[in-house]
């Protein structure tokens, strides 16, 4: 079946400038998960939704960022006033998370430049 | 919040030869999960292995709960092996995002 999807693939944007980056799910999955990941390290937790609401957004490193999952499928991470250092790649990633279980599996990323 | 620790941080092998990655971790997991990923930096699955032994072809990986390691075998390399591992946990409690090594960056020539 199809994947966790991502979109768009790449985005250029100027400092200053608001963004949105959107995520779809594996079909059936519950949880999903946002990550972001700059060059030369692993991935690093933003914000986890179990179907609607956020669950843990522990992760987020400021009040510029924020995630939505209104219908608890799709999801959309927002950054107001970007700037430089928010350059990364955004990753989602989505989870079946039954009990005992929460094998998460990751879409191909958005890659962020701030100019 | 937990530390994972992934050895060694860049690995050079020929073409055939074997492997062993390492991840240490500092706290007890409910989820553990190794990544390749690859040059185009896609996560690719490898194992969900919060316990236990289990084997995937020419991959196996075990983790040692109580004593908190994982360990990922990488048998008869291929070229197409190359790429960073990541090694990845979560301690549950409510805290289930996944907290990554910084990964080991494998190449392996022909």
């Amino acid at each position: 079946g199809a994947g966790v999807s991502q979109t768009p693939s790449n985005k250029v944007t100027e400092k200053g400038k608001y963004v949105e980056l959107r995520c779809d799910p594996i079909s059936g999955h519950t949880a999903l998960y946002w990550y972001r990941q700059s060059l030369g390290q692993g991935p690093e937790f933003l914000i986890y939704f179990q179907g609607t609401g956020a669950a843990d957004d522990s992760g987020l490193p400021n009040d510029r960022f924020f995630a939505v999952r209104p219908e608890g499928s799709v999801s959309t991470l927002k950054i107001q006033r970007t700037e430089r250092g928010d350059s990364a790649v955004y990753l989602c990633a989505s989870s079946y998370r039954t009990s005992g279980r929460d094998e998460q599996f990751f879409g191909p990323g958005t890659r962020l430049t701030v100019l | 919040g937990i530390q994972v620790e992934q050895s060694p941080p860049d690995l050079i092998l020929q073409e055939g030869a074997n492997s062993t990655l390492r991840c240490n971790f500092s706290d007890s997991v409910n989820n553990l999960q190794w990544f390749h990923q690859n040059p185009w930096g896609q996560l690719i699955n490898l194992f969900y292995i919060p316990s236990g032994t289990k084997q995937n072809g020419r991959l196996s990986a075990t983790t040692v709960a109580t004593e908190r390691y994982s360990l990922l075998y990488i048998s008869s390399s291929q070229t197409t092996d190359s790429g960073v591992y990541f090694c990845a946990v979560a301690s549950g409690g409510g805290a289930d995002g996944l907290t990554f090594g910084k990964g080991t960056h494998l190449i392996i020539q022909p």
